[in-house]
């Protein structure tokens, strides 16, 4: 069955250093969505990608569909403390209705 | 506020209990679900229902059994559970079933059994 892996598993900034996270499917995806779940919190949407190559911003935070619709990343820039938490990424195959779940990237800064 | 409640937030029970989760939301959609989260594993989808029918089923053991009586409500009813489903359980909705929209998450059950 369709596979999603992320990595890394965990990540420790300093505050101000990048970070990115790197989702990998085993099926080509027809769209990957991003969110964030803080310490204690739930899961919260962040964006959508759909087309191959896309490629979105939101302040620092920087989002890269893959040209085969297989992999995606998430890149931030001059990390904040408030960017501390796990970062998810779904991905739902072509024909599909199910969105898979990635294994999390756990963020932490450390000021 | 996601606009999807989950109640109880914290629930501690025993391996003969049976209890009930319960998930509402008044956002209009037709598409709910229920994961469970445990440390170190990804989000396991459990269950799904479009339009109050259960179209995903998720080779989950009996001991979780859930209902969706209309649109806006779903529960999960759990007996005989045992140590390993301790877990924090998600509710999530969309719009539909089948469209690119976002999931909404509710705050989730932490369960803890005993």
């Amino acid at each position: 069955g369709q596979q999603v892996m992320q990595i890394p598993q965990y990540q420790h900034v300093q505050e101000g250093e990048d970070f990115t996270t790197y989702c990998n499917s085993s099926t080509t995806l027809s769209n990957i969505q991003w969110y964030k779940q803080r310490p204690g919190g739930h899961p919260v949407f962040l964006i959508q990608l759909v087309k191959s190559g896309e490629v979105k911003k939101q302040k620092r935070l920087t989002f890269q569909f893959g040209e085969a619709k297989k992999n995606s990343s998430l890149h931030i820039t001059a990390t904040q403390t408030t960017d501390v938490g796990t970062y998810f990424c779904a991905g739902r195959a072509s024909g599909t209705y199910k969105y898979i779940f990635g294994t999390g990237t756990r963020l932490k800064v450390l000021a | 506020e996601t606009g999807v409640t989950q109640t109880p937030r914290h629930l501690v029970m025993g391996m003969t209990n049976k209890k009930s989760l319960k998930c509402e939301q008044h956002l209009g959609h037709n598409a709910m679900y229920w994961y469970k989260q445990s440390a170190k594993k990804p989000l396991e989808l459990m269950f799904v229902y479009s339009l109050e029918e259960r179209v995903e089923n998720n080779s989950v053991p009996s001991r979780f059994s859930p209902e969706c009586p209309n649109s806006s409500h779903l529960f999960l009813h759990l007996h005989t559970l045992q140590p390993e489903d301790s877990a924090l359980y998600l509710c999530a909705s969309r719009p539909r079933l089948d469209m690119n929209t976002e999931a909404f998450f509710g705050q989730g059950t932490r369960l803890t059994v005993v």
